[in-house]
């Protein structure tokens, strides 16, 4: 089945460091990967939507210039927490599709794929 | 918009016995609906996803979940509890495969012996 690698499992680094955190398919190409973040005994919450070789597309709420992110190939993203502060301690999760172009729409037959998440820890 | 509501967000059955997790989902077309599995410090996967094929949805592990229009629902269930189905179960909504995934606030199953 396809495989999303994410890297590293868990981090722990002082305030103000900018940490970057990489997710890769594995074995299929993602077209389109999106970056969630959990919060303790809650549910996810989207932060941003990337497509390969395109700026990303950040939610409501999220601070694209506090959460970098970068879709520069078809098999690998990185999310960059910069200037990190212990606010930003979580889970955060990655997740990446295919999707082909048909009939002038993108359009995918797959589910997203997901990775088993990066704990960050700010201290 | 739409918005999915899990019913309980703890659940606790005995071994062996039946396992039903609720989800009820608000949508202003026909929906995507799918249920993830999350276990301690790991991400999701995927148990089984409705798009608007066969209403009652077969998926891993022996579970399954029965799409209801007249009820809004999207429940999930498994004849036995096995002490590995403990974890946090998911229901998501979308509009399509493409769109993006909207969470419901999570069930925590737990299996006692």
């Amino acid at each position: 089945g396809a495989v999303v690698s994410q890297h590293p499992s868990w981090v722990i680094c002082k305030s103000g460091t900018s940490v970057k955190i990489e997710c890769r398919s594995l074995d299929f190409q993602a077209t389109t990967m999106f970056w969630y973040r959990q919060f303790p005994k809650q549910s996810l919450m989207l932060m941003a939507t990337s497509n390969e070789g395109s700026k990303a597309t950040y939610e409501q709420g999220v601070e694209k210039d506090k959460f970098l992110i970068n879709h520069a190939s078809l098999t690998l993203s990185t999310l960059t927490v910069t200037s990190a502060h212990p606010e930003d301690s979580s889970f955060y999760i990655c997740s990446a599709q295919t999707r082909y172009r048909g009939g002038g729409i993108m359009a995918s037959n797959q589910p997203q794929h997901f990775g088993d998440g990066t704990r960050l820890s700010i201290l | 918009a739409q918005s999915v509501t899990q019913l309980g967000s703890h659940v606790s059955v005995s071994e062996g016995a039946l396992v039903l997790l609720r989800c009820n989902y608000s949508s202003s077309v026909p929906p995507y609906l799918f249920w993830y599995v999350q276990y301690p410090n790991q991400g999701l996967q995927l148990l089984l996803k409705y798009t608007s094929a066969a209403t009652l949805v077969k998926g891993i592990n022996g579970f399954e979940a029965e799409f209801k229009k007249s009820e809004t629902s999207f429940h999930l269930t498994k004849p036995s509890a096995h002490m590995s189905d403990a974890a946090e179960y998911f229901c998501a909504v979308s509009l399509a495969l493409t769109d993006k995934l909207i969470f419901g606030t999570g069930t925590r199953l737990q299996v006692f012996p």
